[in-house]
């Protein structure tokens, strides 16, 4: 199925660090969410974004949605080792037969070294 | 409150079976979908039911259905288990309307022998 371009596929940085990853589409997108998920549990929402421009953050954490609404990223500043896990993109269009549909990018996989 | 709850956690069936997965969603959410995710595919819709309808529906074949209950909580059933139907199965909650949060349960583990 159809996926998000999300980039990097994986991160190996240290603490204390900043990391960005971002994903973008050929398609608009009306609401961006931003995902973490550790190994066997579900996705925890971390941020949503609802209009294109929007900058949001939420501690550490700073994501925007793209001005021409294809893309959005993600920022962690001052990593700490906790914040290892995946982190997925999601966008979701509007309306009509897009409810509840959430288009998913492949996934960032974070490690942190102490 | 309560998040988005789902049972069972792990199960293990074997092929040619069928198996039914439940999903309770936030208290005050309409909306319930359903989503499978595995290594190869990432993570994709299967679909989606909002005051007991299906209105969206991905590219899975037929064996996947579901439902949803007047009180919201929602069933999704698979037939004739393969083996690639091995996954964690999501259930997403959400209000139902557009530019609305929608927040994942922690998924059923399905193992397919």
């Amino acid at each position: 199925g159809q996926q998000l371009n999300q980039s990097p596929q994986s991160m190996f940085i240290q603490e204390g660090e900043d990391v960005s990853m971002n994903c973008t589409s050929s398609s608009i997108f009306n609401t961006w969410l931003w995902y973490k998920q550790d190994p066997g549990e579900g996705p925890v929402l971390l941020i949503a974004l609802y209009k294109a421009g929007e900058l949001t953050s939420n501690g550490r954490l700073t994501a925007q949605f793209g001005i021409t609404r294809k893309d959005s990223f993600l920022n962690i500043s001052a990593s700490i080792p906790s914040d290892v896990g995946i982190y997925f993109c999601a966008g979701e269009r509007a309306g009509g037969t897009s409810y509840g549909k959430l288009t998913f990018g492949q996934g960032t996989i974070l490690t942190v070294h102490p | 409150k309560a998040g988005v709850t789902q049972t069972p956690r792990y199960l293990i069936k074997t092929r040619g079976q069928q198996v039914t997965l439940s999903c309770s969603p936030i208290s005050g959410h309409r909306s319930v979908s359903w989503y499978q995710q595995t290594p190869g595919q990432g993570l994709q819709f299967l679909f989606e039911y909002f005051s007991e309808t299906q209105r969206n529906k991905g590219n899975f074949p037929g064996r996947f259905s579901g439902r949803q209950f007047s009180n919201s909580r929602s069933e999704m059933n698979v037939s004739t288990l393969e083996l690639g139907d091995s996954a964690l199965y999501l259930c997403a909650s959400s209000s139902g309307v557009s530019g609305n949060t929608i927040y994942f349960g922690e998924g059923s583990w399905l193992t397919v022998v």
